[in-house]
């Protein structure tokens, strides 16, 4: 139950894209379409971003965007916005009812 | 409106025993696996436990496993968490999260506000 790898923290300019990934294995990330991101604010709760890897819940932004290729998992976020500077979580599932999430990255809008 | 309100944190002493509880409201609670996630202060998320929507299926982080007693009550829409041999790396603000699925195979799509533990002496 290693936490997935995640950057400490990335950057960009209002307008930019980022690009956050997600380092698991084959017993998490590269076994299974179970790949979510969540967004937290300081202070708030966890907001479910991306669900099954790229799919999007309903009043997130077309902005947010997911993939996956082997066993890392990726979060693209385009047209960043002051609003989007934020701690970002990725989470797979782990097998057996188990979860794992990544160690987090700080987006900072600069 | 989904709302996952916790409760039962507080101050407690190395070795000790508390309850966390989850009232939730806005969705059938008895269709969905439910789980408690934990966050220390200034650090990331951490899975905890979790349970499927007839406790057919019970799940704990190994850092928790043998210490930690998850459980569930339908009736009153309610989740539990029973800790016990509180150690000081069990500080941190617990999160009750709702999963996607009835036997927690899917994501966690609401979160209550947390409910911060303590352990000190």
């Amino acid at each position: 139950q290693s936490a997935l790898t995640q950057p400490a923290s990335v950057s960009g300019s209002p307008g930019q894209s980022i690009t956050l990934s997600c380092t698991g294995t084959s017993s998490d990330v590269g076994s299974y379409n179970l790949v979510s991101w969540y967004q937290q604010h300081p202070g708030k709760a966890p907001k479910l971003m991306i669900y099954e890897g790229s799919k999007r819940p309903s009043g997130v932004s077309n902005r947010f965007s997911g993939s996956k290729s082997g066993n890392t998992a990726s979060l693209t976020i385009s047209g960043l916005q002051a609003e989007d500077e934020a701690d970002y979580y990725c989470c797979s599932y782990a097998g057996s009812s188990t979860y794992v999430f990544g160690t987090g990255t700080k987006v900072t809008v600069l | 409106e989904v709302q996952l309100v916790e409760s039962g944190g507080g101050l407690v002493q190395p070795g000790r025993s508390l309850r966390l509880s989850c009232a939730a409201s806005g969705f059938t609670f008895d269709d969905y696996a439910m789980h408690w996630v934990r966050q220390a202060p200034g650090k990331g998320l951490e899975w905890v436990s979790g349970i499927s929507w007839n406790s057919g299926s019970i799940v704990y982080a190994d850092s928790v496993k043998g210490r930690f007693t998850i459980s569930r009550d339908n009736a009153k829409n309610s989740l539990y968490l029973q800790m016990n041999s509180l150690r000081a790396e069990d500080m941190a603000l617990y999160y009750c999260a709702k999963d996607s699925d009835s036997y927690g195979y899917g994501w966690h799509d609401y979160w209550g506000q947390g409910t911060l533990v303590t352990v000190s002496s």
